[in-house]
């Protein structure tokens, strides 16, 4: 089966600064991979995705980064500011109980101070 | 505008007693699917509907049962076999099966009384 798990449960960062959030996960076969933003009490927002044939790809001040050699994935946010402040969670395609479907992380808080 | 719409917002459950979420889309999309989230945790899949009047179970599908009648529909009844009901419930669409990125509702949060 495919585990996701990410590095830290938390981070704290400075508004200005950039925020990097790690993703591990298991299953070398997984290619397709998404983040999410959550924000409190609402659903999670498609932030960028990536697929198995790419190692970078850039939407507007993030940028996915996919490292299949160690099975790790990470979103980094430029110029992290108050909005982006949220849980963020990482989900790999992957197969699981017999069907293919997108396996999420336990996410990461994001928290921006001014 | 398009997008999937959950209701109610807040829900409550008494002990012993079904209760039935709403979802509904517009987005045309084929796959639907019904996620839950407790706190601290990742979302771990309910059920997942590919098709009209098709569905599958997913990881924790005890418990519930859902109907997929119309394409931009597929409510989720919580029932009274579900101990542990308190927890955020996502309902999300994808244009068809596969590793299409997922379209996510507001969520519902159910609460039992």
């Amino acid at each position: 089966g495919e585990n996701v798990g990410l590095h830290l449960p938390t981070l704290s960062v400075q508004e200005g600064d950039n925020s990097i959030i790690n993703c591990a996960y298991s299953n070398s076969a997984s290619d397709y991979f998404i983040w999410y933003k959550q924000e409190s009490g609402k659903g999670p927002q498609f932030i960028i995705d990536i697929r198995s044939n790419m190692d970078k790809r850039q939407g507007q001040r993030v940028t996915v980064l996919l490292n299949k050699t160690v099975k790790h994935l990470s979103l980094q946010i430029a110029a992290t500011q108050p909005g982006d402040s949220a849980v963020y969670f990482c989900a790999v395609a992957g197969r699981s109980g017999g069907y293919n479907k997108l396996i999420f992380g336990a996410g990461t808080r994001l928290a921006v101070h001014p | 505008d398009g997008g999937i719409t959950q209701s109610p917002k807040y829900l409550f459950r008494k002990e012993g007693q079904n209760v039935t979420l709403s979802c509904e889309q517009n987005l045309n999309h084929d796959a639907m699917y019904w996620y839950r989230q407790d706190p601290g945790q990742g979302l771990r899949l309910i059920y997942y509907s590919q098709i009209v009047n098709d569905f599958q179970k997913g990881d924790i599908a005890e418990g519930y049962s859902v109907s997929r009648e119309k394409k931009e529909s597929f409510p989720l009844t919580v029932t009274s076999a579900q101990k542990n009901p308190t927890a955020f419930y996502l309902c999300a669409s994808s244009p068809g099966q596969g590793y299409e990125k997922l379209f996510f509702g507001s969520g519902t949060q159910l609460s039992v009384l």
